[in-house]
């Protein structure tokens, strides 16, 4: 597996503000992913991280929103933009493709976002 | 589309109980099948996996088989511990969608001493 941190572990933020999450892993890695996962309910997948270009949202979750980027093979961040209460959630990035294994993705902690 | 059904929760029971909880699915082709674990405050670890028909994927005590004909990936374990008490989530990789991963919906366990 891969030794995988996200940054900040929980925060409690203001309605319209902004948060950026980091995911930081310890080897490279071909593929990068942001879910979400609101209280009491499963995990759904917002966007890939793609390296050096745009991320893949899925349907639902729209670049303005939620802004990733990706510059290398062990970094990506997410930002949840101008917050509103129903953006608390657990977010959590995820990985496949440690050290060449694919079809096996691991999770990081998870970011606990309040939001007031 | 892909998807993924399990049985509802939550599953209370007690320490040394036999566990099954039940998973099914449906998909096109042929993805792989996951468990993942959630243990209260923390995020998911994989907790087992297979990759094609007839595997069975096995870990700290649990199994699943890939049930092909019958669609289904169900969880086992012969005797549950306190600290077993987790949220047990299955899932396959959609590869249609560029590998993403479905989930179920999540069963919640409970194990009481």
């Amino acid at each position: 597996s891969a030794v995988i941190s996200q940054k900040p572990s929980r925060d409690i933020c203001q309605r319209g503000t902004s948060l950026t999450i980091q995911c930081q892993v310890d080897s490279q890695v071909t593929m990068m992913f942001w879910y979400r996962q609101q209280p009491g309910q499963s995990l759904t997948l917002i966007a890939t991280a793609n390296q050096g270009s745009e991320a893949t949202y899925e349907s639902g979750f729209v670049i303005d929103k939620f802004p990733i980027s990706r510059p290398n093979l062990t970094f990506s961040t997410l930002t949840v933009s101008n917050m509103s209460p129903e953006d608390s959630s657990i977010y959590l990035c995820s990985v496949d493709g440690v050290r060449g294994n694919t079809d096996t993705q691991y999770f990081g902690p998870g970011t606990r976002l309040t939001v007031l | 589309g892909n998807s993924v059904t399990q049985m509802e929760g939550p599953v209370t029971l007690s320490e040394e109980a036999f566990l099954t909880i039940n998973c099914t699915y449906t998909a096109t082709g042929y993805p792989s099948l996951f468990w993942y674990v959630q243990y209260p405050g923390e995020g998911l670890q994989l907790l087992l996996k297979a990759t094609k028909a007839d595997d069975k994927g096995s870990n700290k005590g649990f199994e699943a088989t890939y049930r092909k004909e019958t669609t289904s990936f169900h969880l086992e374990k012969g005797s549950v511990q306190v600290s077993d008490s987790a949220v047990y989530f299955c899932a396959l990789t959609d590869y249609n969608q560029g590998g993403k991963l479905i989930f179920g919906q999540g069963t919640e366990l409970s194990v009481k001493p």
